[in-house]
């Protein structure tokens, strides 16, 4: 089955430890992205990949770090979480690539993440 | 700044009249328009998609056109059901996907 698999799916953590949340995708898709979703704030892009070893910033990046080291991997990486990115947290994939490309987004289930 | 807008926060439509969602959009010559639903806690879920160079397309009981004079994408679900109460999303594409806030629809019995 085509999917997006995101994980954890809730986490509840504090402020300053470490934190990845993991995303994989088996539809051999070359772009990927992050994205958060607030109330009255609606998705706001974290970071995007194009391809492999290809990264670029979207509206929000402050604060997290991403890597595409194979291409069905794209780690969502919060250094040093604070609370403010307490956040319900999507990541999304499509295929890119030529003519035929839709840009259509696969999205997972969602990252649901709080930091006190 | 790109800026994306839909037109109502929430949209109560009686059940079996054609709801209508407006995207509109500043700043941006998107290659294309897409449009998706959202139900609560759960991701998004692409719908329709519409190429800059298209007037209008249709799917099922759905129906997008995009003026790219205007900048302005509508949404129209005919007949509508209370199974399309949702969340619907717009979003404009070129190298980055970027969405509008959404707009809450409400099919009513």
């Amino acid at each position: 089955e085509a999917q997006v698999t995101q994980n954890p799916r809730y986490l509840i953590t504090v402020t300053g430890k470490k934190l990845t949340v993991t995303c994989s995708q088996n539809m051999n898709h070359e772009y990927m992205s992050w994205y958060r979703q607030d109330p009255g704030l609606g998705l706001r892009q974290i970071y995007y990949s194009m391809n492999v070893e290809v990264t670029d910033k979207g509206d929000v990046p402050e604060g997290y770090k991403v890597s595409r080291k194979e291409k069905r991997n794209f780690p969502l990486i919060l250094e040093s979480p604070s609370p403010n990115q307490t956040s319900l947290y999507f990541c999304a994939s499509s295929l890119r690539t030529g003519e035929t490309n839709t840009g259509e987004l696969f999205f997972g289930e969602g990252s649901r993440l709080t930091v006190l | 700044s790109q800026k994306i807008e839909q037109n109502s926060e929430a949209l109560n439509i009686q059940e079996g009249k054609t709801a209508t969602l407006t995207c509109n959009y500043t700043n941006y010559s998107p290659a294309y328009l897409q449009w998706y639903r959202q139900d609560p806690g759960r991701g998004p879920v692409f719908l329709l998609l519409i190429r800059e160079n298209e007037k209008e397309k249709r799917k099922e009981r759905l129906k997008v056109t995009f003026d790219t004079t205007l900048k302005q994408s509508l949404f129209h679900i005919t007949a509508s059901q209370p199974a399309d109460s949702a969340t619907y999303l717009c979003a404009l594409a070129d190298d980055k996907i970027i969405f509008g806030k959404g707009t809450r629809l409400h099919i009513l019995p």
